[in-house]
This record gives C-alpha cells, structure tokens and sequence, in this order.
C-alpha cells in the first residue's frame, strides 16, 4: 500500500500566483481531509470530503481557496491569488468508512512557501 | 468535541516506558480517545483508539479511567524514533463525521 500520495512535495511562489496542491488517497478510503499546519496556529482541517462529496468547508479561511475531488482517487487544493500568509504544510489525510472514521492516514505533505 | 489538556513536555530514557496523560473532563459517553503523533517533518500517525476499555496495539497501550475523564498513552519501551509530538484528541468516531481537533500536544523527548 502507497499510502496517501501528495505532490508537490514543496513549492515556491511569488504572491498572487495560483497553487495547486494534488492528494491522492488510500484505494478503498471513502473520506479525505485536507488540513494546513503553522507554528501559530498549529493544525486546522480546512475541508472534509465522504464519497467526493464536501460535507464541511467551514475551515477554509477565504474564497481564494477552493478544493475539488473530482473522483475518488485524486483531489486539489487550489489558492488563487497566494499570499505570504499561506505559506504553510498543507497535509492531506484519507480514512475509511464505518466505525474507523476518526483513524486518519496522512501523506507527507506539501510545504508552501510563499514570496 | 471535549477539548483535551496535555502536559506541553516530556522526557524519557530510551528503553523505558513513557506514560503520556491526557485529560478529557467533558468528554461524553459517544466520545472516542485517539491517539496520533507527529515526527518532525512528516505528516501526523494514527496510534490508538478507545472507547471505554483499555486497549493495546504493536506501537503502545491506552488505559482509560472509569469515568473517562483522562487517559494515559503508554510507550513500553521508548526508542529514539518515538521522540514526536504526540496528540490526545476526542473525537466522535462510529459512522459520524470523524472531524479531528488537533491541540497542541506533547512533545515527547526520548533521550539516550
């Protein structure tokens, strides 16, 4: 098993550019996470999907974020325009349906660095 | 969710058993204990999980008092690579929505 796939692994860019951040999750995992990690502000989830479907997008801090799960497989995280404040890891986590909801596996990663 | 109370740091010899508490207070009867920890650098790693019973894995123990006000996570026999941040969390679980709340933690140092 792969475990759950991000890429890129890390990314510089200049503010006002578009990012996208890609997560594959665990074959068979019905739920996917998308979570960003700070010094300040530690871990906070910023969108939750089950089946592809977004159940809770109340953590996203502004519109210039937006995430996609177009199939079960794959999913983006998209900022457009960056700013410096984004510069953080964002961690993608998928899990399984049924009473193992909460055991979350987590990729490596992305860090963004924005200029 | 129960918010959950950590101690912010501590220390163990390698080779010895780190007991990592963690208070739960307000936790309610629907309420999971998980465990998860954090290398420096690397996405966080589910540990354990319970509801009401001790329970026991190939990483580590959680016991749960009676009342299930705290729990402690039990390492028997810390190495090196268990120095991390670990992470008490309360969350729903079953087949409801498993939103997570990450706190700040613990960070478990394992010295030689």
């Amino acid at each position: 098993d792969a475990g759950v796939i991000q890429s890129p692994r890390h990314e510089v860019t200049e503010m006002g550019q578009e990012v996208t951040l890609r997560c594959k999750p665990i074959s068979g995992h019905n739920s996917l996470f998308w979570y960003r990690q700070t010094m300040m502000r530690g871990l906070e989830l910023l969108i939750y999907f089950n089946n592809n479907v977004p159940i809770d997008d109340s953590g996203m801090p502004e519109d210039r974020f937006s995430a996609k799960m177009p199939n079960a497989s794959f999913s983006t995280l998209k900022i457009q325009p960056s700013e410096p404040r984004d510069s953080a890891v964002y961690f993608c986590a998928s899990s399984p349906s049924g009473p193992s909801t909460d055991t979350q596996y987590f990729g490596p990663g992305t860090r963004l660095t924005v200029l | 969710d129960a918010k959950t109370t950590q101690p912010p740091s501590m220390d163990c010899a390698e080779g010895r058993a780190a007991n990592l508490p963690c208070n739960h207070s307000t936790i309610s009867g629907n309420e999971y204990v998980y465990w998860y920890r954090q290398i420096h650098s690397q996405g966080p790693q589910y540990i354990i999980h319970g509801l009401k019973n001790n329970e026991t894995n190939e990483m580590a123990s959680l016991i749960i008092t009676e009342d299930r006000k705290s729990s402690t996570l039990i390492l028997p026999h810390a190495t090196l690579r268990d120095t991390a941040v670990y992470y008490c969390i309360v969350g729903r679980g079953g087949t409801s929505y498993g939103k997570l709340t990450f706190g700040q933690g613990t960070i478990l140092t394992v010295h030689p």
